[in-house]
């Protein structure tokens, strides 16, 4: 079975500070494929980034960078010099066969003014 | 395109009332999925369709619950005899899955289910 954790419940940031959301999961498959998605206030999860298990070169896109290490099983997502616009919900999730995807409790994120 | 899109946006209904939501995917996506999210949860999967067939059920779909795919498109999911546990908003998703893979999903705004 698979499972995603994201012990930060919630984390609170000044604007223009650097944040790092963090994702655990777990699975005992060898090709899975990990997910990171944001929940605004309106509600709509959107799609950030997609990491397959062979993959295990970080990513940079604008403020956001990705940090994938097989090695801990950890996927986490950091936020440079934050926005107020990057307060919402953070999500991180993890699928095999991309059937059953498996989302974390979330993350959310306040950035204060 | 429009994306993903849900209806309805919202519904209020009594105790052991039936309802239906539909969703209408991204016409060129070939997999659409549904999930139950509660309030500061993550969103929980229920059931997934490939073209028309429903190719995986999550334990959490009862049999009050089933969901369909007619012709591969818009999909309908009805809840029979509601219940209390059943309030939540219930979220839509779709994606293209071809030989390259790709299984970004992206998802509909919702229906916010509320049973009294």
């Amino acid at each position: 079975a698979q499972k995603v954790t994201q012990a930060q419940t919630e984390i609170s940031v000044v604007e223009k500070e650097d944040v790092t959301l963090d994702c655990v999961y777990e699975t005992r498959d060898t090709t899975y494929y990990l997910f990171w998605y944001k929940q605004p206030p309106s509600g709509e999860l959107v799609f950030l980034i997609r990491r397959n298990s062979f993959d295990e070169q970080n990513e940079i896109s604008g403020r956001y960078s990705w940090n994938f290490q097989k090695s801990t099983s950890s996927f986490n997502f950091t936020i440079t010099a934050s926005q107020v616009v990057d307060s919402a919900v953070y999500f991180c999730a993890l699928t095999v066969y991309g059937q059953n995807f498996v989302f974390g409790p979330g993350t959310r994120l306040s950035v204060l003014p | 395109d429009t994306g993903v899109s849900q209806n309805p946006r919202h519904k209020i209904t009594k105790r052991g009332q039936n309802v239906t939501f539909r969703c209408d995917p991204i016409s060129e996506h070939n997999r659409l999925y549904w999930y139950r999210q509660t309030l500061g949860q993550g969103p929980e999967f229920l059931t997934y369709f490939q073209n028309e067939a429903q190719l995986e059920k999550s334990r959490l779909l009862s049999d009050r619950f089933s969901a369909e795919r007619p012709k591969g498109s818009f999909s309908t999911l009805e809840i029979q005899r509601t219940e209390q546990g059943d309030s939540a908003m219930y979220l839509c998703a779709s994606s293209y899955y071809g030989t390259s893979g790709g299984y970004e999903q992206f998802f509909g705004p919702g229906t916010r289910l509320t049973v009294l």
